[in-house]
């Protein structure tokens, strides 16, 4: 079944301690984004990719960086954590054609201690 | 801003009922629109969407309605089951650098009672 991947599923990292989550695609979609959900709240969209062209969301912290070495793999880099930064992390992929429909992995719940 | 909102945050139906979950918009500029749904410990799964020319789709036992003067449009489940329980988020889309982006809501939490 093609599908998002993303590992870990539970990440518990200390204040300052650099983290790295990970997603992959079956789906060759070009497009993949990131989002930052906390509770009761609707996700927030961090930056996406098509392809290879990175674009950030204005508003997203420069403590939030993203690395996509192929089509498949997308990385969420999280250079010093803030205890603000416990969240759940999703990942989604996109042809990028139609309404736009999002397929999202299952998240990372990131804990900061 | 909240630029999609859903402003109830819960909602409990019978098992066999119609669930009517509503969302308000405020951007003319979103020319599609969609459900999604999520079960605990998942990712939102894609339901339905609706183009801003129409104002009504229809996929099985959903539903969405859209009135564009209003700005609002509502997701239909007849009839509820138990595993329609569930958050289901209203999502709007718009391209902007290089691609679709979508705007959601923070979500209703559906309880279908037996």
């Amino acid at each position: 079944d093609a599908m998002v991947i993303q590992n870990p599923r539970y990440q518990v990292t200390q204040f300052g301690k650099p983290v790295t989550l990970s997603c992959s695609q079956t789906l060759n979609h070009n497009v993949m984004y990131w989002y930052q959900q906390k509770s009761s709240q609707a996700p927030k969209l961090l930056f996406h990719y098509y392809d290879k062209d990175f674009n950030n969301e204005a508003d997203t912290p420069d403590n939030f960086q993203s690395r996509r070495p192929n089509t498949s793999f997308c990385f969420l880099d999280i250079r010093s954590p803030g205890l603000g930064d416990a969240a759940m992390y999703l990942c989604a992929t996109s042809s990028g054609q139609g309404a736009g429909e999002q397929y999202f992995g299952p998240g990372t719940r990131l804990t900061v201690t | 801003d909240q630029q999609v909102k859903q402003n109830s945050p819960s909602l409990s139906v019978q098992e066999g009922r119609i669930s009517i979950l509503n969302c308000d918009y405020t951007n003319s500029m979103f020319d599609y629109f969609l459900w999604y749904k999520k079960y605990p410990a998942e990712g939102p799964t894609f339901l339905i969407s609706i183009s801003s020319i129409k104002d009504k789709n229809e996929d099985g036992r959903f539903t969405v309605f859209l009135n564009k003067s209003a700005k609002h449009l509502s997701l239909h489940i007849v009839p509820s089951q138990p595993g329609d329980s569930a958050v289901y988020f209203c999502a709007a889309s718009y391209f902007s650098d290089s691609a679709r982006q979508l705007t959601f809501g923070s979500g209703t939490q559906l309880t279908v009672l037996p």
